[in-house]
């Protein structure tokens, strides 16, 4: 089993429309989480971290629910600018390693 | 502030032969990690040098690839020699020793083995 699933998508959105996601993780312990964004053949870059009660960035939100160990982003009034890949990423207590789910794509269309 | 860098952008090269790619890291950072992604899979981990020393190398798929860091500053991964399984995009990340756990990612690298 891998330690992050992501609906790879793609997620295809008009402009102005909310989109959301979902990722699932295998590790019950893991404790860090965070949303990272990628551009096509550019470098990930951290969108945001995750907390546990649930945290929001301009029209990003994330939530965590540890019981069903997954973690979701949502878009509100999506721009063009937001088309990229999506990449979950968790990792352990006291751990530097970083676990990343394979991404979802999102599209959003003028 | 300058953010990391990698040398060489792109690699092509035949199989049996040598490739070292290099990363810079942010300047400070003493964390600096070695990731890697092949076609169609997800990005994963290789290794972790906590300055000079190597923190954790459990990703390091085989005896074919080294990682160096010598002096705590840039880092070195030589793949030798490369196999066909080998090509991918290979991405470095720091990040400071305190002070936040976020990993700054590198443009990465895009080995191709022919």
């Amino acid at each position: 089993r891998k330690e992050v699933e992501q609906d790879p998508g793609p997620f295809n959105v008009p402009e102005g429309a909310t989109v959301a996601f979902n990722c699932t993780y295998s590790n019950s312990a893991s404790q860090s989480f965070f949303w990272y964004r990628q551009d096509c053949r550019k470098e990930p870059k951290l969108l945001m971290s995750v907390y546990s009660s649930g945290n929001e960035d301009g029209r990003f939100t994330a939530q965590l629910n540890r019981a069903s160990q997954y973690i979701s982003l949502l878009i509100r009034d999506s721009k063009l600018s937001d088309s990229a890949t999506y990449l979950c990423v968790v990792s352990l207590p006291n751990d530097y390693k970083l676990s990343f789910g394979a991404g979802t794509t999102v599209t959003v269309r003028a | 502030e300058a953010g990391v860098t990698q040398f060489p952008s792109h690699s092509v090269i035949e199989k049996g032969q040598t490739v070292t790619l290099r990363c810079d890291p942010i300047s400070g950072h003493d964390n600096l990690y070695w990731y890697r992604r092949v076609m169609g899979k997800e990005i994963k981990f290789l290794l972790h040098f906590v300055k000079e020393s190597k923190q954790d190398e459990s990703g390091m798929p085989n005896n074919r690839f080294l990682a160096e860091r010598t002096g705590g500053t840039y880092s070195t991964l030589k793949v030798q020699p490369a196999e066909l399984e080998d090509s991918g995009v290979y991405f470095c990340a720091s990040s400071p020793l305190t002070g936040g756990d976020t990993q700054y990612f590198g443009p990465g690298t895009r080995l191709t083995v022919l």
